[in-house]
Parts: C-alpha cells; sequence; structure tokens
C-alpha cells in the first residue's frame, strides 16, 4: 500500500538556524513527490516537486528538498529559517500504480523562534 | 487569474440533511481533486476527475457520498444523509492535466462544515 510518513508532529528551530522537516514514502513504482505549504487561515501552497532527474529541487521562499531513491525519502530543508516560515507542512506522493491516488502526510508544524 | 473558489465557506447543517459543496477549478485546468481534511489530520484524498470522467470512486468515504463535475468545469461534492463525523474541511484542487500525476496541485481556500 502507498504510504506517506511525516515523522515529527512539530519542528522548533530558532531563526537563523537550518532547517529540515522530514518525509519519507512507499510507494511502487515512480514517485512524484511534493511539498505543500500551509498558513495560519490560507489554502494550501505548493512548494516544490521531484519528478526526475536531479535529486536536489529548489522551490519557493528559498526552500529544497532531496530525492533519495535508497533511502525513500524527501526531506524539505532550507539553509536559514524566518519567523515567517512558521506553517504546516505537508508531503505528498502522486502514483499511477493500482490507479492514480495522492497520499498525503499527516503534516508537520513548523515554529521558527526569534 | 482567478485560483480556485469553493462555496459556501462555511456550512452549518442538521445531521440527516444533505449538502452541496462547489468547487471553481482554474481556467483550464483539466484535472480536479477533492480532499477531505478533519480536525488536527492531514488530507485524505477522496475522488479525482480527469475531464467530467471520475475513473475510480473508492476514496469516497460512504456511498453517501457522490461527486459530479459538468463541462469539464465546476464540481459538486454531495453528501446525503450527513452524520457528525462528516464535519470537516474539503477541500478542492485543480492542475493542469493528470498527465504523468506530476503536475501541482493548487488548492481552494476549502468549505467548513459543521455537522450538528
Amino acid at each position: 500500500a502507498q504510504s506517506v510518513a511525516q515523522p515529527e508532529d512539530q519542528v522548533n528551530v530558532a531563526e537563523g538556524n537550518p532547517l529540515t522537516v522530514k518525509c519519507t514514502y512507499s510507494v511502487s513504482g515512480n514517485p512524484y513527490l511534493f511539498w505543500y505549504v500551509q498558513y495560519p487561515n490560507r489554502g494550501l501552497q505548493f512548494l516544490l516537486k521531484y519528478i526526475t532527474g536531479d535529486n536536489l529541487v529548489k522551490g519557493s521562499y528559498g526552500f529544497e528538498a532531496e530525492f533519495n531513491k535508497s533511502q525513500t525519502s524527501f526531506h524539505l530543508k532550507k539553509p536559514s529559517a524566518l519567523v515567517s516560515d512558521s506553517a504546516l507542512y505537508f508531503c505528498a506522493v502522486s502514483s499511477y500504480t493500482g490507479g492514480f491516488k495522492t497520499i498525503f502526510g499527516a503534516g508537520t508544524r513548523l515554529f521558527v523562534k526569534a | 487569474g482567478a485560483g480556485v473558489s469553493q462555496s459556501p465557506s462555511n456550512k452549518v447543517t442538521e445531521k440527516g440533511k444533505d449538502v452541496e459543496l462547489r468547487c471553481d477549478p482554474i481556467s483550464g485546468h483539466t484535472a480536479l481533486y477533492w480532499y477531505r481534511q478533519s480536525l488536527g489530520q492531514g488530507l485524505e484524498f477522496l475522488i479525482y476527475f480527469q475531464g467530467n470522467s471520475a475513473p475510480d470512486k473508492s476514496g469516497l468515504p460512504s456511498d453517501r457520498f457522490s461527486a459530479e463535475r459538468t463541462g469539464g468545469s465546476v464540481s459538486t461534492l454531495t453528501i446525503q444523509r450527513t452524520q457528525q463525523e462528516d464535519s470537516a474541511v474539503y477541500l478542492c484542487a485543480s492542475s493542469l492535466s493528470l498527465a504523468g500525476g506530476g503536475n501541482e496541485q493548487f488548492f481552494g481556500p476549502g468549505t467548513r462544515l459543521t455537522v450538528l
């Protein structure tokens, strides 16, 4: 069965420090991997995606993510966190195996402290 | 250009009543998706449309849920005989196409459904 795991409910980081939000997945076939962000009282917004090619993908607001096939991971990173990065982050995987489906992780709440 | 819009933004209903939720996708987007987000939970994939067709309805939680899309644009999600466990935020998203599954989805603001 396809699944996405975000092992941390919450990540706390000080402003200016690097941040990592973890995501691992289990899917048959080639996965399409995404990160979305949900700011308070706002809808979900696309951050970045991995389809194929370079394992390091760059996205909006200075975020990047590294696809690691052997570890089936797609961790979200940013070199220097901002207070405004505080939000709920979702990892998602789309796959055609057994019919098209997009599976979202449970979400990780990021708190960046000034 | 306009994003994905959903109506109503909030809906309070009594248990046993039917409700209809509407989604207007971004113009030109052929793929449309419905999700449910319960309090403190992630997103639960309900159904997708490619054009007007919904090839897989297995994600719908029960036969009280149905969805349709006409004219390749607006979609409605109908919940019959609502139950308290149906209370959640219902999110709609659209993307350019489903082809390859690699298109990012653009989300609407959601409809918050409360069943009393």
